[in-house]
């Protein structure tokens, strides 16, 4: 069964270092998700892409988060410098696109802890 | 904008009896509505979803949710909790008009006590 590969699982970084998060989406799947999720509460979208454009980025920090899909396919988030407050779960998902009667798929998610 | 609500942070039901989870959604136009449950430190894992059609609709390990368009509400339920039920569940929509954007609720957490 095709799954969203997303790596590294955990990763702990130390406050103002860089990191970054990697999505391998479902074969075909022209829209991928990048979501934020705090503990015990619902995942907020981040950024998403149609392709290897950018659809909605409104809730992304630009000041220090960044993501690409450079070919449609895979995509990269990145933060620099990190913050505490960026210790979360980021989940990545894809769908097909088209009309969106198609549910998203889930990776396992990259658990962040900023230290 | 879309929107979506989950009125209760937990819900607790004991083994056998029956369990709802509550939710209810704003977007301007017709809505797609989606359920998925998450088990600690992983992704979440999709349940059912409402399209078209039936208001009543059937997804995976034994749940239902009932569409009602009054009530702008997506309520998910099991006739027989299980204590394997106990999870974090959440509700999300999409407007139909609005492309691709999911929107989630911020959960709720069901659990089922033997």
């Amino acid at each position: 069964e095709a799954e969203v590969a997303q790596s590294p699982r955990y990763k702990i970084t130390e406050k103002s270092q860089a990191v970054a998060f990697w999505c391998d989406p479902i074969s075909g799947h022209a829209t991928l998700y990048w979501y934020r999720q705090i503990l015990g509460q619902g995942p907020e979208l981040l950024v998403q892409f149609q392709d290897e454009s950018v659809v909605d980025d409104s809730q992304l920090p630009k000041d220090r988060f960044s993501a690409e899909r450079l070919k449609g396919v895979d995509s990269t988030l990145k933060i620099q410098p990190a913050e505490l407050g960026d210790s979360a779960m980021y989940l990545c998902a894809s769908s097909p696109g088209g009309a969106g009667d198609t549910e998203a798929f889930f990776g396992q998610g990259t658990r962040l802890t900023v230290v | 904008a879309q929107s979506v609500a989950q009125p209760e942070d937990q819900v607790n039901v004991a083994e056998g009896n029956p369990l709802t989870v509550k939710c209810t959604y704003s977007v301007s136009g017709n809505p797609y509505l989606f359920w998925y449950v998450q088990y600690p430190n992983r992704g979440l894992q999709f349940l059912l979803k409402y399209i078209t059609g039936d208001n009543l609709v059937k997804g995976s390990y034994g749940f239902e949710a009932e569409f009602n368009k009054s009530q702008t509400s997506f309520h998910l339920k099991k006739p027989s909790a299980l204590v394997s039920d106990s999870a974090l569940y959440f509700c999300a929509v999409r407007d139909i008009n609005a492309g691709n954007m999911l929107t989630f609720g911020g959960g709720t957490r069901l659990m089922v006590k033997p």
